[in-house]
């Protein structure tokens, strides 16, 4: 079945530093990931989608100066907490979709979550 | 901008009780995609519907989508500790591409041994 890993699991900084979170689809390519903001006990906001080669679309209300999205390849989608503050503190998700099966389902697999915790 | 909504927010039962969640959406869905969330863990897709009225089911559990394609449900028969977690169903509006899902806020399903 399709994988995606997320690097790292967790992560601690400080205050006023920047984080970067990789999203990586290991055994098909992804033209298409999708970042999600998980807060305790609720559901999934998505924050923004990655398209491989171009910009990301952001969600509304989301700032894009602040979660830098960066989708190089077809198979790695990285985001970048810039200048991160302790309200930023919260469990990172990451989903891709099989250009393969595209046309069969709009199914997303999802990485296994960054925990970041801004001191 | 489009809602979707998920009734019950949370489910105790006893193991071998039947369990049902309820996914509302304010605009007419293309499709809708059920997940799963174990405590700790990552959504897993279930499934997916597109059709009005579909019904599809997966050994215990039964999804149906609404004939209006507004609604969905997903029905646990018998549960198990392994049906614990949260259920998430996932909304594309008919006017998008598929592109962006919106996810209810989940129902979380204790079992009770």
């Amino acid at each position: 079945g399709a994988v995606v890993s997320q690097h790292p699991s967790r992560v601690i900084c400080k205050s006023g530093t920047s984080v970067k979170i990789e999203c990586r689809s290991l055994d098909f390519q992804a033209t298409t990931m999708f970042w999600y903001r998980q807060f305790p006990k609720k559901s999934l906001m998505l924050m923004a989608t990655s398209n491989e080669g171009s910009k990301a679309t952001y969600e509304q209300g989301v700032e894009k100066d602040k979660f830098l999205i960066n989708h190089a390849s077809l198979t790695l989608s990285t985001l970048t907490v810039t200048s991160a503050h302790p309200e930023d503190s919260s469990f990172y998700i990451c989903s891709a979709r099989d250009v393969g099966r595209y046309n069969s389902y709009n199914e997303q697999f999802f990485g296994p979550g960054t925990r970041l915790t801004v001191l | 901008g489009q809602q979707v909504m998920q009734i019950p927010q949370y489910q105790h039962v006893q193991e071998g009780e039947d369990f049902t969640t309820y996914c509302n959406s304010s605009t007419t869905l293309s499709n809708i995609q059920w997940y799963k969330q174990r405590p700790g863990g990552h959504p897993v897709f279930l499934i997916q519907l597109v059709k009005s009225g579909e019904v599809k089911k997966q050994k215990r559990l039964t999804f149906q989508f609404g004939e209006a394609k507004k609604n969905s449900s997903l029905h646990i028969t018998a549960t198990q500790t392994t049906d614990v977690g949260t259920y998430f169903c996932a909304a594309t509006p008919r006017d998008n591409y598929g592109q962006n899902f919106v996810f209810g806020p989940g129902t979380r399903l204790s079992v009770l041994p």
